[in-house]
Formats: C-alpha cells, structure tokens, sequence
C-alpha cells in the first residue's frame, strides 16, 4: 500500500516563500506529483517529478529524492491567491494515491 | 478546450434510491477515475479504468459500481445510497502518466 505525511497547514506572509514537505511510504513508485486545491473547486495538477531533483515552473518548484522518499514544494514570492491546499501524491502503474493535504494561509 | 466533465455537479437523495454521476472527458485518454473527498481524509480513490472495459478497485469501492463502455465516458453508479456516501466527488483523467491527473469540477451528493 501507500501511505504519505505532509503537515496539515502553513502559513505565511505575502511575498515570502513557504516550503511544503511530504514523505511516502509505497509498495510501487513511479512518481511524485503536486495538486492545488482552492475551497470547493477541483484540484488542479501542479508539478511530477519522476526523477530525483528540482523541477521549475514560474514561482513553483518541486524536489524528490527517491532514496530518502522524501520531497517537497517551494512557492515563492508568495501572493494571496496561492492560499490553498496543497496536496502530494504518488503514483504507480495503475493508480493516485494522495496525502491529506497541507492548507496553506497566505496573509498580508 | 480539454476538460472533464461531471453531472450533476450538485445532488441531494434518500437513502436507497439508485443515482448515476456522470463523467466524460475530451482528451483522448485511456484512464479515469473517481475520488471521493471527505474532511481531513483527503482524496481516496474509488474506482480506476486503465482503457474501455477495463475497471478495477481503489481503495474505497464499496457501495459503488462503475462501467466504461466508451472511452470518453466512466459513470458512477450508487445502487443503493446510504448517508456514509454523502461527499464530495471528483472524476478525473490522465494519458500515460498517472501523477498527472485532470479533475471534473466535483459533484456534491447529499445522502438523506
């Protein structure tokens, strides 16, 4: 089975940068990925990492060390809107498997 | 515009009346899925389909049946509601690379 932790919620200022973590436990790994959920809309895919390292995509970035199985989401200059949750997941051949999610509070 | 769609996208019921929650999507993909999302639990997947005729068991397939006679389309079906059923459901659907996932906009049933 799969099984991830990630902390519940986080919060932060505008303008700052916030780093979300997840760990996993997975009987078959074919990948880590990242969904932002806004209160009462669909989670939207943010990032995959298959492969050990950092991934970029504008002020998102997201890291996996498969050794450690171990990763996380950085968010950077931070803006209201990124107030979210912030789920990771882990895949294998055939299925998603998600954390709780980490909600995320961004004030002024 | 690629999308995955769901209906309807709010549904209050009694306990025991069948209902089916539909799902098709446009993007020419080979699986789907249907989550369910309650408070604190996070997303739990209920049933997958890796291609037409080809369904198998999530993590929480009880109490619901799923069919995918056509590649666009994976319907939910409740044959017998009960309240433990009462969430949050989204659909989704991916080509080859399962982490990356594209979700319905969620259907709300309320089981009475």
């Amino acid at each position: 089975g799969q099984s991830l932790e990630q902390p519940s919620e986080v919060t932060a200022v505008e303008g700052a940068i916030v780093q979300i973590n997840c760990t996993y436990q997975t009987s078959g790994f074919y990948g880590l990925s990242w969904y932002q959920q806004h209160d009462g809309g669909a989670p939207t895919f943010l990032s995959y990492n298959a492969l050990d390292g950092l991934e970029e995509t504008g002020r998102f970035s997201s890291f996996l060390s498969r050794s450690d199985s171990y990763g996380y989401l950085l968010l950077q200059e931070l803006q209201m809107k990124d107030s979210a949750s912030y789920f990771c997941a882990v895949s294998d051949y055939s299925t998603l498997t998600f954390g709780k999610g980490t909600m995320l509070l961004v004030s002024p | 515009e690629a999308q995955v769609t769901q209906n309807p996208r709010y549904l209050i019921t009694v306990t025991g009346k069948k209902l089916t929650v539909t799902c098709s999507q446009n993007m020419n993909h080979e699986y789907m899925s249907w989550y369910r999302q309650d408070p604190g639990l996070g997303l739990r997947q209920i049933y997958y389909s890796m291609n037409v005729e080809v369904t198998d068991k999530g993590d929480v397939p009880e109490g619901y049946k799923v069919s995918r006679k056509e590649k666009r389309n994976f319907p939910l079906i409740l044959e017998s509601p009960s309240p433990n059923q009462t969430s949050l459901y989204f659909c989704a659907s991916s080509g080859t690379l399962r982490g990356t996932q594209y979700f319905g906009p969620g259907t709300r049933l309320l089981v009475l």
